[in-house]
C-alpha cells in the first residue's frame, strides 16, 4: 500500500495559463475525491468519481475546471485560464465504495501569479 | 445540508496538559463524523471516526472523541499533550454511509507550549 500520490507537489503559473494535476489513488480504491483548501480554511469538496463515472460536482467547480478518471484508476484535474483566486492546495482522496474512511494524498499547492 | 463548526481557530496548551478541541455539527440525517490532522505542507491523516457504533471513539496517538447527539458535538480530547501534537486539526461530517463528500470545519491550530 503506497498511499495516495499526487503530482506535482507544487506548481507556480501565470494568470491565464492552463494547469493539470494528477492523482493516483490507493490501488483498487474505486472512489476518488478532489478537494480544494485555501489558506486558513478547511478543505472544500470539488467532485468525486466512482470508477470512471463522475457522480457529483460542487458549485465551486466552475466551467474552467474539468476532472477526469478515464480508466477508473488515476484522475486528472485541469484548470483552464487560471486566475489568482485559484491559488490553493488541491487535495485528492480515495476509498472503497463501502468504506467510510477517505485517505488523502499530500496535495498539490498551486500559486497563480 | 450538513455543516461543521470548530470553536477556536487557535488553541495553546502546555506540554502534558489536557487537549480539548471543540466540534459541533449540523446534519439532517444521522452523521458520520471524523477528525483529521494536518501537519505543515502535508495532506490529511485520519485520527478517528464515528460511524454510529460506540459513542466514545478512540483514535491514534492517544486521541479520543465522544459523540453527543443531544449537544450535536464531537469534541476531540487527549489527556496529556505532546510536542508532536502541534498541527492543524479538522473536524468533518458526512451524511449517510460516510462514503460521500466530506464537509470540513475551518480547523483548529494546536500549539504546544514547552
Amino acid at each position: 500500500d503506497t498511499g495516495v500520490s499526487q503530482d506535482p507537489r507544487h506548481k507556480i503559473t501565470k494568470r491565464g495559463q492552463n494547469v493539470t494535476f494528477r492523482c493516483d489513488p490507493i490501488s483498487e480504491h474505486n472512489r476518488l475525491y478532489w478537494y480544494r483548501q485555501t489558506l486558513g480554511q478547511g478543505p472544500e469538496f470539488l467532485t468525486y468519481f466512482q470508477n470512471e463515472a463522475q457522480l457529483e460536482k460542487s458549485r465551486l467547480l466552475s466551467d474552467r475546471f474539468s476532472a477526469e478518471r478515464p480508466k477508473g484508476s488515476f484522475s486528472t484535474l485541469e484548470i483552464q485560464r487560471t486566475e489568482q483566486g485559484d491559488s490553493a492546495m488541491y487535495l485528492c482522496a480515495s476509498n472503497f465504495l463501502v468504506e467510510e474512511t477517505q485517505y488523502f494524498g499530500p496535495g498539490t499547492r498551486l500559486l497563480v501569479l | 445540508a450538513q455543516s461543521v463548526t470548530q470553536l477556536g481557530s487557535h488553541v495553546s496548551v502546555s506540554e502534558g496538559a489536557l487537549v480539548l478541541l471543540r466540534c459541533n455539527y449540523s446534519s439532517s440525517v444521522p452523521p458520520y463524523l471524523f477528525w483529521y490532522v494536518q501537519y505543515p505542507n502535508q495532506g490529511l491523516q485520519l485520527l478517528l471516526k464515528y460511524t454510529s457504533a460506540a459513542t466514545l471513539v478512540k483514535g491514534i496517538n492517544g486521541f479520543e472523541a465522544e459523540f453527543k447527539k443531544s449537544e450535536t458535538s464531537f469534541h476531540l480530547t487527549k489527556p496529556s499533550a505532546h510536542m508532536s501534537d502541534a498541527a492543524e486539526y479538522f473536524c468533518a461530517v458526512s451524511e449517510s454511509s460516510g462514503n460521500e463528500k466530506l464537509t470540513f470545519g475551518t480547523g483548529t491550530r494546536l500549539t504546544i507550549i514547552p
